[in-house]
């Protein structure tokens, strides 16, 4: 079946400006989850979704950072006010059995 | 706090040779270990998991993974290694009732021929 998908997949904004990244999980997983990569590091927790509410949100970096999750499926990540340290790839995943979390393609945000 | 350690930032070895990626972990309880494949430009994939059980647990591409608790490791192995498996490895532990991943900081492979 589909596996997770995001968009877009490369993301170039200016300095201040918004960004919306969006996800949507494997059919039928009740979990989802976003993490960060910035280059050459490993990946870092943002948000944990169980349904449509956020359990864990303890590793969104500031409150520039927020996510919505809608009909148990799509969620949104949305930076506001993008600053340059925000540049990384954002990785969504879900689960279904619980811990064993698939990964999307990621979205790879620019800020110039 | 949970923390997961990839001491090997980068490895190479030749191909056919064997390979074991090392994975210490920090956790109090017992823990959901994972190793991930993250090759250039392509996702994460999954590799294999340990979650109870047998402490030697296979995964895909011929790679297996042994728990110990006393050594608080999970290191990672191929008898041998393809030109194919170069690559960026991750290893992961499962944290908190919501399962979040905590990720080491990966250990690039390159395969020389």
């Amino acid at each position: 079946g589909a596996g997770v998908s995001q968009s877009p997949s490369n993301k170039v904004t200016e300095k201040g400006k918004d960004v919306e990244l969006r996800c949507d999980p494997i059919s039928g997983h009740t979990a989802l989850y976003w993490y960060r990569q910035r280059l050459g590091q490993g990946l870092e927790f943002l948000i944990y979704f169980q349904g449509n509410s956020a359990p864990d949100k303890s590793g969104l970096p500031s409150d520039r950072f927020s996510a919505e999750r809608t009909g148990e499926s799509v969620s949104t990540l949305t930076i506001q006010r993008t600053q340059q340290e925000d540049s990384a790839v954002y990785l969504c995943a879900s689960s279904l059995v619980f811990h064993e979390q698939y990964f999307g393609p990621g979205t790879r945000l620019t800020v110039t | 706090a949970q923390s997961v350690t990839q001491p090997d930032i980068h490895i190479t070895v030749s191909e056919g040779a064997s390979l074991e990626l090392r994975c210490n972990y920090s956790y109090g309880a017992t823990p959901y270990l994972f190793w991930y494949v993250q090759s250039p430009g392509q996702g994460l994939q999954l590799l294999l998991k340990y979650f109870s059980g047998d402490t030697l647990v296979q995964g895909i591409k011929g790679f297996e993974a042994e728990f110990k608790r006393s050594q608080s490791s999970f290191n990672l192995r191929k008898p041998s290694v393809h030109w194919s498996d170069a690559a960026e490895y991750f290893c992961a532990v499962g944290a908190g009732q919501g399962g979040k991943l905590i990720f080491g900081q990966g250990t690039e492979l390159s395969v020389k021929p």
